[in-house]
């Protein structure tokens, strides 16, 4: 089945403690991108990557870093989190790249205390 | 920053019923699309439209989009509670940022039954 899969779903985490969320697909797509989602702001780029070693800041990219080594992983990493980093989190692919259909991953939920 | 604007906001209608929402946007777009959301749940493509398109047909939606107002319009027709969601319409094209893709805040559609 095609699909795009994040991990965690939920996370609590306290301020200053590095985490990571992954995110595969396995659809073979070269585009990737990052999106978090707050009430009444809505969807907000922070990263793209068109392809393995290429990324770009999106929107949002301050605190956040991201990393392209293969093609199916595209991970967020969040070196320092803060309260305002508490947000919904998206990934998603696209076969066509900035322009084609995106595919999204099921939402990564995070809580910075 | 938020390229596509929805309008309403929020809309309540009677299973059966017709509804329409709108997009505004403010730049040139390559193409626009419309995603369906289920609440905390990841985005889910419903329906691409050129520049060049006017109108759009998938199953009971019907999207248009009119160039010269910067404007779309996405219609469900004969709704169903299942079709209770936020909506989004999202612009294909460059923008300040240099990010490719943006969202606008969306549509809350309730369907009663």
């Amino acid at each position: 089945e095609a699909q795009v899969t994040q991990n965690p779903r939920y996370l609590i985490t306290v301020t200053g403690k590095k985490l990571t969320v992954t995110c595969s697909q396995n659809m073979n797509h070269e585009y990737m991108s990052w999106y978090r989602q707050d009430p009444g702001l809505g969807l907000r780029q922070i990263y793209y990557s068109m392809n393995v070693e290429v990324t770009d800041k999106g929107d949002v990219p301050e605190g956040y870093k991201v990393s392209r080594k293969e093609k199916r992983n595209f991970p967020l990493i969040l070196e320092s989190p803060s309260p305002n980093q508490t947000s919904l989190y998206f990934c998603a692919s696209s076969l066509s790249g900035y322009a084609g259909e995106l595919f999204f991953g099921e939402g990564s939920r995070l809580t910075v205390l | 920053s938020q390229q596509g604007e929805e309008d309403p906001q929020a809309l309540s209608i009677q299973e059966g019923e017709n509804a329409t929402m709108n997009c505004s946007y403010k730049t040139s777009i390559n193409n626009l699309q419309w995603y369906r959301q289920n609440s905390g749940r990841g985005l889910v493509h419903l329906i691409l439209i050129r520049s060049n398109e006017r109108e759009k047909h998938s199953g009971r939606l019907r999207v248009t989009l009119d160039t010269s107002k910067k404007s779309s319009s996405l219609l469900i027709t004969a709704s169903r509670a299942a079709d209770t969601a936020s909506y989004f319409c999202a612009t294909s094209g460059y923008n300040n940022a240099g990010n490719m893709l943006t969202f606008g805040g969306g549509t809350r559609l309730m369907v009663k039954p």
